[in-house]
C-alpha cells in the first residue's frame, strides 16, 4: 500500500469548512484513495473514498488531483461533533485478499467553538 | 450501533492468561478484520479472514490466533498474555469492497 503524509494536528473553527490534505505522492493506478476518522476510542468510521474523480456524500467531499498525488477532505460546516482523529489510507479496493486497510498517524482535528 | 458486534466491552485479566474476543459481523459480510490500537503504535492490522478462510496477515503475535466460523463470526484467541498486550481490539467487517464498518471494540488491560 502506498504510504500517506498528513498534518499531525488542525484547528477549525465550528461552522466553517475543515480542510484536511493527505499526500500520497506513490499511489498507483489501481489504488483507491479512504477517509475515516476515529472520535476519542470509538471504532473508526468509513467517510469517503475516491479513484480519480471528486467524490461528495453527506458527509463530506473528496477532492483529489488529477495527478493523484494529493487529496482533500473537505467537511463543509465543521461542528464541536467532528473532532477527531481523521486517516486517509490508500489501498486497492475490495474486501477479499486486497481489503487490508493500513493506519498512519492521522490528523487530529479540533473543532472550536 | 454499526451493526458489527464485539464483546465483551472490557476486560481486565492477569498476565499469562488467555483471553477470547468475540466479533459478529453485519448481516451478509463476508470478511472480518482484527485491528489492535494501543498508545504507543496505532491502529494496527492483525489479520483478515473471508468466509472461514485466512486471507491477510498483519503484524500478529504468534501468541496471538484467530478463527472465522461458519455463521460468520470471528474470536481472536490472545493467550500468554503480558502487559504490552493491553489494547483496544477492534473488529471491522465487509461485504465485498469499498469501506469497512468498525465495531465498538474491546478494551483489555492485562495486570
Amino acid at each position: 500500500d502506498a504510504k500517506t503524509t498528513q498534518p499531525p494536528s488542525m484547528d477549525c473553527a465550528e461552522g466553517r469548512a475543515a480542510n484536511l490534505p493527505c499526500n500520497h505522492s506513490t499511489i498507483s493506478g489501481n489504488e483507491y484513495v479512504y477517509w475515516y476518522r476515529q472520535i476519542h476510542s470509538q471504532g473508526p468510521q468509513y467517510i469517503i473514498h475516491g479513484l480519480k474523480n471528486n467524490e461528495t456524500n453527506e458527509m463530506a467531499s473528496l477532492i483529489i488531483t488529477e495527478d493523484r498525488k494529493s487529496s482533500t477532505l473537505i467537511l463543509p460546516h465543521a461542528t464541536l461533533r467532528d473532532t477527531a482523529v481523521y486517516y486517509c489510507i490508500v489501498s486497492l479496493a475490495g474486501g477479499t485478499s486486497y481489503g487490508k486497510l493500513t493506519f498512519g498517524q492521522g490528523t487530529i482535528l479540533t473543532v472550536h467553538p | 450501533d454499526s451493526g458489527v458486534t464485539q464483546t465483551p466491552k472490557h476486560l481486565i485479566t492477569a498476565t499469562g492468561q488467555r483471553v477470547t474476543l468475540r466479533c459478529s459481523p453485519r448481516s451478509g459480510d463476508l470478511s472480518v478484520y482484527w485491528y489492535q490500537q494501543s498508545l504507543d503504535q496505532g491502529l494496527q492490522f492483525l489479520i483478515q479472514y473471508y468466509n472461514g478462510e485466512e486471507r491477510a496477515k498483519g503484524n500478529i503475535l504468534e501468541r496471538f490466533s484467530a478463527q472465522q466460523f461458519p455463521d460468520l463470526h470471528s474470536e481472536l484467541n490472545l493467550s500468554s498474555l503480558e502487559l504490552g498486550d493491553s489494547a483496544l481490539y477492534f473488529c471491522a467487517s465487509s461485504l465485498s469492497s469499498y469501506g469497512y464498518t468498525f465495531g465498538s471494540g474491546t478494551r483489555l488491560t492485562v495486570v
